[in-house]
């Protein structure tokens, strides 16, 4: 079975770094893209980046650039995302979510979501 | 930036009905436009990709079509578990997400 496998709950405080991970299970890691995406309380989703874990290539979105980092370590099968310096803003379910390719090849749409982690920022 | 405007934003229909929901773009997407369905404290579940295919495992009862800038889900003999947040995505430049249709029991 496919799985992308997250943390339930961080707790932080603003100001303070977070790295969370997504465990991958069940296909060859290396042959697709890892997507993240967000969800901040009772809103809509919002795409992050993703990242390829064979050359942990990585396509950031123009919104989030810059405000936290994608990374990959192929040998444990895990993506990651990552901040630097949390702010209450950042409160949101995050997502990590395998892409398919589409009809030209190209990595697409998320076909497998891991079940999200609930990141808490709160002083 | 591609932006999707879902209409309507709320949906409200019987077990049983035809759900019909919208997917704009800004710009054209040719085809490379998906559907998820949100349940609440669940992830998304891909629907629908490339407009109108469906991935193994998914009802008949969902279908997709458009192409271009307009797009449609539509839910033919809406089940109990049919009512929850629908979202559009596209990928013809990056991706970005629609915010959402949510289907309500009447």
């Amino acid at each position: 079975e496919v799985q992308l496998v997250q943390a339930g709950v961080e707790v932080k405080k603003p100001g303070e770094s977070l790295k969370i991970s997504c465990q991958a299970s069940g296909y060859s890691f290396t042959e697709y893209w890892i997507g993240w995406v967000r969800q901040m309380p009772g809103k809509g989703l919002e795409w992050m980046g993703n990242i390829y874990p064979d050359d942990s290539e990585t396509r950031n979105s123009p919104s989030f650039h810059g405000q936290v980092t994608i990374s990959a370590d192929k040998s444990i099968r895990t993506a990651y995302l990552q901040w630097s310096t949390l702010k209450a803003s950042d409160t949101a379910v995050y997502y990590c979510a395998r892409l398919i390719y589409g009809a030209l090849g190209n990595p697409d749409y998320f076909d497998v979501w891991g079940q999200g982690t609930l990141v808490i920022v709160s002083s | 930036e591609i932006v999707l405007t879902q209409s309507p934003a709320t949906l409200v229909l019987s077990p049983g009905e035809r759900a019909t929901l919208s997917c704009r773009a800004s710009e054209s997407v040719s085809k490379y436009l998906a559907w998820y369905q949100q349940k609440p404290g669940q992830a998304p579940r891909l629907l629908i990709y490339d407009a109108s295919t469906r991935p193994t495992g998914i009802p008949a009862r969902f279908s997709g079509s458009g192409s271009g800038t307009d797009f449609t889900l539509t839910i033919s003999n809406l089940e109990p578990e049919d009512f929850a947040v629908y979202f559009c995505q596209q990928r013809a430049n990056l991706w970005t997400f629609g915010q959402g249709t949510k289907v309500e029991i009447k």
